[in-house]
């Protein structure tokens, strides 16, 4: 099975604060996404890569930025947190094909103050 | 831009009773996928609908793929304590990646 791994379950930040969330995952996978989950708006894509050192932004990736310097491994990064960015971050990959289902991590819930 | 639309966004059944959850999307799919999310957890792929029409049956789940792959449902007959959860439909936009409906919330009465 495939395993995706969250540092964090649960995480509060002040305002103003640099943010690293961290994901890897154990099956190789090319692609991963960030994504943050928020009552009423679904999954909302924030970074992908699809492939060491590529990234490609998202739907909403204002305020945030990602590294991807391992093929197993994918930080978002909040450069100054604000409240806005309260939400849950989901992480996911999936091997190479768009038709490919996505894996999910746990998720990390994340408050700023 | 491209939208996933899906309806509603909650459903309280009785236990036994069928739920239905509907995906409307703004373009034309090459696909379409659903994900289930129990409470506390994190979406969980369920299948996959390539096809015009296509029908696809897990058990007491039915998923629906529309003959414009536009539109795609997910049935679930008599309803047990193990459902409750939220349910997503997500398709691919022009550049590959998932776009998700808001999800259906499916919530059992006591």
């Amino acid at each position: 099975d495939v395993k995706v791994t969250q540092s964090s379950r649960y995480l509060v930040k002040r305002t103003g604060e640099k943010v690293f969330l961290e994901c890897v995952q154990d099956m190789d996978h090319e692609n991963m996404f960030w994504y943050r989950q928020d009552p009423g708006l679904g999954l909302r894509l924030i970074y992908f890569s699809y492939d060491v050192k590529m990234k490609e932004k998202g739907d909403i990736p204002e305020g945030y930025s990602v590294s991807r310097e391992k093929k197993e491994r994918f930080s978002l990064i909040l450069e100054s947190a604000s409240t806005n960015q309260t939400s849950m971050y989901l992480c996911a990959s999936r091997t190479t094909g768009s038709s490919q289902p996505q894996h999910f991590g746990d998720g990390t819930r994340l408050s700023i103050l | 831009g491209q939208q996933v639309m899906q309806i509603p966004q909650y459903q309280h059944v009785q236990e036994g009773e069928d739920f239905t959850t509907y995906c409307n999307s703004s373009t034309t799919l090459s696909n379409i996928q659903w994900y289930k999310q129990r409470p506390g957890g994190h979406p969980v792929f369920l299948i996959q609908l390539v096809k015009s029409g296509e029908v696809k049956k897990q058990k007491r789940l039915t998923f629906q793929f529309g003959e414009a792959k536009k539109n795609s449902s997910l049935h679930i007959t008599a309803t047990q304590t193990t459902d409750v959860g939220t349910y997503f439909c997500a398709g691919p936009d022009s550049n590959y990646q998932l776009i998700w409906g808001a999800g259906t919330k499916l919530i059992i009465k006591p």
